[in-house]
């Protein structure tokens, strides 16, 4: 079964960086677009970008464009999500997430990032 | 982008009774492809989401056959025929028939 682990959240304050990564196994990760989905406190979920096979095309919600770089290294079998000029609004736990055509079938646990002076 | 409007937001269960969730889109979910893209996903507390339903009514890998996923076009419904204790928590319909991806605001299951 596909098994994907996030880490990287820590907490940081506003207009910095951070590098998150999402470890995956299980599955032949070449065969799937990825995404990042987030959650803030006590709030619902929220799409925030996906990368397709080959990280050759990459979409993001508009807040985070210009901000935010996904990538993945296939011999890794690794997704990353690059967060920069960070807004406590980012505040969030960050799932990743394995795509299939018009959803995600698997999640990770999810790595919580705070942004906070 | 394209709304997803959930109804109710809290539902009060009682264990063996049916349960229903109502999931409205601001546009037609058809693609051009044929398939509607709509799923359900469920968050027990303090665990990551889970995918229960896509494409209106397909259940995914292990997901009990209590759960069922029904509806066309802007309307869909998630139904439990038999809640059970472990169905605590809080769902959530989603559009993936284009970017950005859209989820409604959650329903929250509870005994």
């Amino acid at each position: 079964e596909a098994q994907l682990v996030e880490s990287g959240g820590v907490l940081v304050h506003p207009g910095g960086s951070l590098r998150l990564s999402c470890a995956t196994s299980g599955f032949t990760f070449t065969d799937y677009w990825m995404t990042w989905v987030r959650q803030a406190p006590g709030k619902g979920l929220e799409w925030v970008a996906t990368i397709d096979f080959d990280g050759s095309d990459t979409y993001y919600m508009d807040s985070v464009k210009g901000r935010f770089i996904i990538s993945r290294d296939n011999a890794e079998k690794s997704l990353f999500l690059q967060m920069n000029s960070l807004r406590v609004e980012d505040t969030a736990v960050y799932h990743c997430g394995r795509v299939i055509t018009g959803a995600s079938d698997y999640w990770g646990q999810g790595t919580r990032v705070t942004v906070s002076s | 982008d394209i709304v997803m409007t959930q109804t109710p937001l809290s539902s009060p269960v009682t264990l063996g009774q049916p349960a229903s969730i109502s999931c409205r889109s601001s546009e037609s979910l058809v693609h051009i492809d044929g398939n509607t893209y709509l799923s359900w996903l469920q968050q027990r507390p303090g665990q990551p989401p889970r995918l229960l339903i896509h494409k209106i009514s397909n259940r995914f890998s292990g997901v009990p056959d209590r759960f069922s996923g029904s509806g066309a076009g802007t309307d869909f419904t998630l139904k439990i025929s038999r809640v059970e204790a472990e169905d605590v928590g809080v769902y959530y319909c989603m559009q993936g028939k284009q970017l950005p991806w859209t989820f409604g605001q959650g329903t929250k299951v509870e005994i």
